[in-house]
């Protein structure tokens, strides 16, 4: 099994600062990564798939980097709804499909 | 767009089957997704649970596949999970959510707003 790990768990900032957060693959996923956001009681969102690539209507305040088994997603001007929980997860192994922890990211 | 709505049982007897049926709405069960479940604990993160295709072919967590079975009903636009022998640690919010194949992309773009299942007496 690919194990991702998200870091920090928790990163607390203020708005308007920028937001970096961290994902690990313990193998090698190429670029078959993806980032979601959640908000309490709400369905995950994608942000951004392929490592780098934004869905649809996402903000370009959001990008995400990386290949092999570091990747970072970077939220460049955080806004008052952009607090939430942000998950990565691969699809680099099928059938395997896994997610990290999660990073919430909080109001400072 | 795709729409998907989760129904089922709200809580379930310790031993016994959960059963969830996803309703697809917009979009037809036999293009190109596949359909998956995932759950996630109360306060705790997401578990891909498995993922069914048109065909009936069937694709499981090893975590669970004991445990863990899936169908599709294509006439219905409909898709199931069944999970047997439950226990409190399968109480969780149940998404049903599609996916395109590994060489597309196995990610999830589309997500029903989940079903909260409790496990318990």
């Amino acid at each position: 099994e690919i194990v991702m790990t998200q870091s920090p768990a928790t990163l607390s900032l203020s708005p308007g600062e920028r937001a970096t957060l961290s994902c690990r693959a313990s193998q090698s996923v190429r670029n078959n990564l993806a980032w979601y956001q959640q908000k309490n009681g709400q369905a995950p969102r994608l942000l951004i798939s392929g490592a780098s690539t934004r869905a649809t209507g996402i903000p370009d305040r959001f990008s995400g980097t990386g290949a092999g088994t570091e990747f970072t997603l970077t939220i460049s001007s955080l806004q008052s709804d952009d607090f939430a929980v942000y998950y990565c997860q691969q699809y680099n192994k099928w059938p395997q499909i896994t997610f990290g922890q999660g990073t919430r990211l909080e109001i400072k | 767009q795709v729409q998907l709505q989760e129904s089922g049982p709200g809580l379930v007897k310790p031993s016994e089957t959960l059963s969830l049926t996803c309703s697809v709405s917009y979009y037809s069960i036999t293009s190109d997704y596949y359909w998956a479940w995932i759950r996630q604990p109360p306060g705790k993160g997401l578990e891909w649970l498995g993922s069914v295709y048109q065909t009936g072919s069937t694709y499981y967590n090893p975590s669970l596949q004991s445990r863990v079975s899936m169908s599709i009903d294509t006439s219905r636009d409909q898709f199931s999970l069944y999970l047997s022998s439950v226990t409190a640690a399968d109480t969780a919010v149940y998404y049903c959510a599609p996916h395109y194949d590994f060489w597309t992309g196995s990610y999830f773009e589309h997500w029903g707003q989940g079903i909260l299942v409790t496990v318990s007496s």
